[in-house]
């Protein structure tokens, strides 16, 4: 079973902040990663794919890196409507615990 | 436009069984795969299960393997989690959701296991 481990848990910023958030996993997952991103009450939100790929409709300041075991989710500028808890995902399978992007 | 839609969610005592039902439009239902994930109050997201495009095949989480059975009717539009042997920890919103991978979600079904 590959488990995935998030850090930070929580992550303070600012509005115009880079965010750079990590997942690792306990084995290679190749290249088969995705982020997820989801507000209270909502359901989440697929950002990227692939590790590396935007999902349809997902502005251009979400960027994902890696492969591996070592994957990085990058929100360059933080617009306010980013905070929100951001999960990664292997596989199609298995989430990561989360970390929490809110205002400093 | 895309759509999921879940039902069949609801209060129920522990060791009790209930059958979520998520009818999808907008998109060639039967061509991808689809998956149940759920969420216990203030906590994360949690992969249940999978269903291939035909239905031959479906994997399970370990907390629920030989108690869920996913099932889908292509004819339909439609994916089911049958949920049996109920306990407390099972309670949490289940989503539907699919496509390649998990663009697409239903807005979740409420399920209590309580006495």
């Amino acid at each position: 079973e590959i488990v995935l481990t998030q850090s930070p848990a929580t992550l303070s910023l600012s509005p115009g902040e880079r965010a750079t958030l990590s997942c690792r996993a306990s084995q290679s997952v190749t290249n088969y990663l995705a982020w997820y991103q989801q507000k209270p009450g909502q359901a989440p939100r697929l950002l990227i794919y692939d590790a590396s790929k935007r999902a349809t409709g997902i502005p251009p300041r979400f960027s994902g890196s890696g492969s591996g075991t070592d994957f990085t989710l990058t929100i360059s500028s933080l617009e306010p409507e980013d905070f929100a808890v951001y999960y990664c995902q292997q596989r199609r399978r298995a989430f990561g615990q989360g970390t929490r992007v809110d205002f400093k | 436009e895309v759509q999921l839609v879940e039902s069949g969610g609801g209060l129920v005592e522990p060791g009790g069984s209930l059958r979520l039902s998520c009818v999808a439009s907008g998109f060639s239902f039967g061509n991808y795969a689809m998956n149940w994930v759920r969420q216990s109050p203030g906590k994360g997201l949690e992969w249940v299960s999978v269903i291939s495009g035909t239905g031959g095949s479906a994997y399970y989480t370990d907390s629920v393997e030989g108690r869920f059975a996913i099932s889908r009717d292509n004819s339909q539009n439609t994916l089911y989690l049958q949920m049996n042997n109920l306990t407390v920890d099972d309670s949490a919103i289940y989503y539907c959701a699919g496509f390649t991978y998990f663009e697409y979600w239903g807005q979740g079904a409420l399920v209590t296991v309580s006495s």
